[in-house]
This record gives C-alpha cells, structure tokens and sequence, in this order.
C-alpha cells in the first residue's frame, strides 16, 4: 500500500524566514514524488517533482530514501507564497497518492 | 483549450437527492481522475479512466458512488442517494499517457454541501 503523510495542516512563517514542509511516504517500490500547490483562487497544479531535481519559485525538494522523506524547502519565504501544499506519491501511471495537505501563510 | 471543465461549480442539495457531477477533459488527454478533497483527509482519488475505461475503482467510498465515461471528452460522477458526509470539493483531472511525468491537470472542482 501507498501512503503519503504530511503531519502538519498549518504552517505560519514570516516573510524572509526559511520554511520546510514535511512530507513523509510509504511504499515499498520505487517512488516518482511531486509537490502540487493550490493558490487562493486558482487551480491545483504542479510545483515540482522529484526527477527534475529543478528548483521552482525557489522551492528545492529532495528525495531521502532512507527517511523516505520529500520536504519542500524554501530559504526565504515570500508572502506570494502562502497557499495549500500537497505531496504526492507515483506508484503506477497516473495514479497519484495525495497527502492531507499542508496551508502555508507567509505574514509580513 | 480551457483546461479541464467541470459543472456545477457549486451545489447544494438535502439528503437522499441524487447529485451528478460532470467533468470535460482536455482534448487529447487519455486519463481521467475523479479526486475528493476534505480538510480531514486530503485528497482521495476516488477512480480514474484510461480511454475510456475504468482501471481502478477502490476509492470510490460504496455503492451509493458511480462513475462514467461514455467517451474521450465527457465523465460523471454520482452520488445516489447523497449523505452529508459526502460534503467535500470534488476535482476531475486528466493527463497524458506519453510517459509517467505525474502532471495532472485540475479542474476548478465542484463544491458540494448536502444537507
């Protein structure tokens, strides 16, 4: 079975300040993990995905196998920032496995 | 293209009312994806299509759930006869099979309140 967890549903920073959220999984093969983002009033949408190894809008993941962990990261928080993150888990074409989510609000 | 459409954007219904929820892929895309969003859960995928055909069905909560694709650019979902708890945000998606790239594309989903 898959699963994907992220442990908080709330997370305040201020602007400038680092932020990470976590998103940890469970699966027994090889994964394919994403980060998607749903800005107030938008559509959910890709933010990265793990193969890339891409930086987007300064966001960074990396995969840790060992701690079978995905956290997002961001050295300097920006208030543009603050929408609903998911983390996502690919375990056979198309069928992604989303976590509960985690709001990010930026304050200045 | 418009992206993926879905209808109605919102509806509010009482319990034990039959509720229909329609989505419109984007042209050319072969996979289709019925998610259910709640604060407590996430984002479940409920079922998804690949041309056409349903390949995988387990999230679908019982049997009061239902879904169709009776062609490329249309899809259904119903819910017969609703419950309060089916109150949630319910998102089609679709994607392209070229290729494990894990985008999909959202629609702006249809928020449903049953009373």
């Amino acid at each position: 079975a898959q699963r994907v967890t992220q442990p908080e549903k709330l997370l305040s920073v201020f602007k400038g300040a680092p932020v990470e959220l976590k998103c940890n999984y469970s699966y027994s093969g090889s994964p394919e993990l994403f980060w998607y983002v749903q800005y107030s009033r938008q559509r959910l949408q890709l933010l990265l995905r793990h193969i890339s190894r891409e930086s987007i809008k300064g966001f960074t993941a990396d995969l840790n196998k060992g701690e079978t962990s995905f956290h997002l990261k961001k050295p300097f928080a920006q208030e543009e920032d603050s929408a609903m993150y998911y983390c996502a888990l690919g375990a056979s074409y198309g069928k992604l496995t989303f976590g509960q989510g985690t709001i990010l609000t930026v304050h200045p | 293209d418009a992206g993926v459409i879905q209808s109605p954007r919102h509806e509010v219904t009482e319990m034990g009312q039959e509720v229909t929820l329609r989505c419109k892929p984007i042209s050319g895309h072969d996979y289709l994806f019925w998610y259910r969003q709640t604060m407590m859960r996430g984002l479940e995928l409920l079922i998804y299509f690949n041309n056409n055909v349903p390949i995988d069905d387990s999230g679908m909560p019982e049997d009061r759930f239902s879904a169709k694709m009776p062609n490329a650019s249309f899809s259904t979902l119903k819910i017969q006869p609703s419950e309060p708890r089916d109150s949630a945000v319910y998102f089609c998606a679709s994607s392209w099979g070229t290729g494990f790239t894990g985008e999909l594309f959202f629609g702006e989903g249809s928020r449903l309140t049953v009373l």
